[in-house]
């Protein structure tokens, strides 16, 4: 069975220093792929960041950065120089390929406060 | 103009009633998908769709339906809504190209009220 797991429900961080969201995974598919989205405080969801299973180096994009140890099943979020719009909720998701279902599997979440 | 929309935003209801939450996109993906958010659980898929002509259960569908009118157009109903249907609704689409990469793209959402 696949699963997500995002084990902060709130996390704290100054601004402008820099914050690492959990995320583990659970699944024995070998091709899978792990994202980030944000959640404003608007509702919408955001896209961030996208890490392949066979991916050697770890995604990075702009301030975002995906801290991935395959075999820890771990796909940290590290967020760098935090700003007070990074406000938000956090998901993490998986979608594994071939025993999947087609399905993209999303974590509780992990709400961020940024703080001035 | 949003590439994925949601109509209506906002939206309260009775029990029993009969609704219909909209989502249309003009990404011209054919993978289009409902989830529902409800605090501390995530997001659960309720339906999805790969084309027209091929409608697909979620984890949590009962009590829901859907209908894929046209490639931009997915469309969720509530035949006897329910107070624990009260949730955040969220229709996304997505251009899967093969492989795990299959980024999705959201609507805004369509906050549901049950009463």
């Amino acid at each position: 069975a696949q699963k997500i797991t995002q084990t902060q429900p709130g996390m704290f961080v100054q601004e402008k220093e820099a914050v690492t969201l959990d995320c583990t995974y659970d699944t024995s598919d070998p091709s899978y792929g792990l994202f980030w989205y944000k959640q404003p405080s608007s509702g919408e969801m955001i896209f961030l960041i996208y890490q392949g299973s066979y991916d050697q180096q770890n995604a990075t994009e702009g301030r975002y950065s995906l801290n991935f140890q395959k075999a820890r099943k771990s796909a940290n979020l590290v967020i760098s120089a935090s700003q007070l719009g990074d406000s938000a909720m956090y998901f993490c998701a998986m979608r594994a390929v071939n025993t999947g279902g087609f399905k993209t599997i999303f974590g509780a979440g992990t709400r961020l406060f940024v703080k001035a | 103009d949003a590439d994925v929309t949601q109509t209506p935003r906002n939206r309260i209801t009775k029990t029993g009633k009969r609704i219909m939450l909209e989502c249309s996109q003009t990404k011209g993906h054919d993978r289009m998908y409902w989830y529902r958010q409800d605090p501390g659980l995530g997001l659960r898929l309720i339906y999805y769709s790969f084309d027209v002509k091929d409608i697909n259960k979620g984890e949590i569908s009962d009590g829901y339906s859907v209908s894929r009118q046209a490639q931009a157009k997915f469309s969720l109903s509530l035949e006897s809504a329910i107070p624990n249907q009260t949730a955040l609704y969220f229709c996304a689409t997505s251009d899967f190209s093969g492989g795990a990469s299959e980024t999705q793209y959201f609507g805004p959402g369509t906050r549901l009220l049950v009463l």
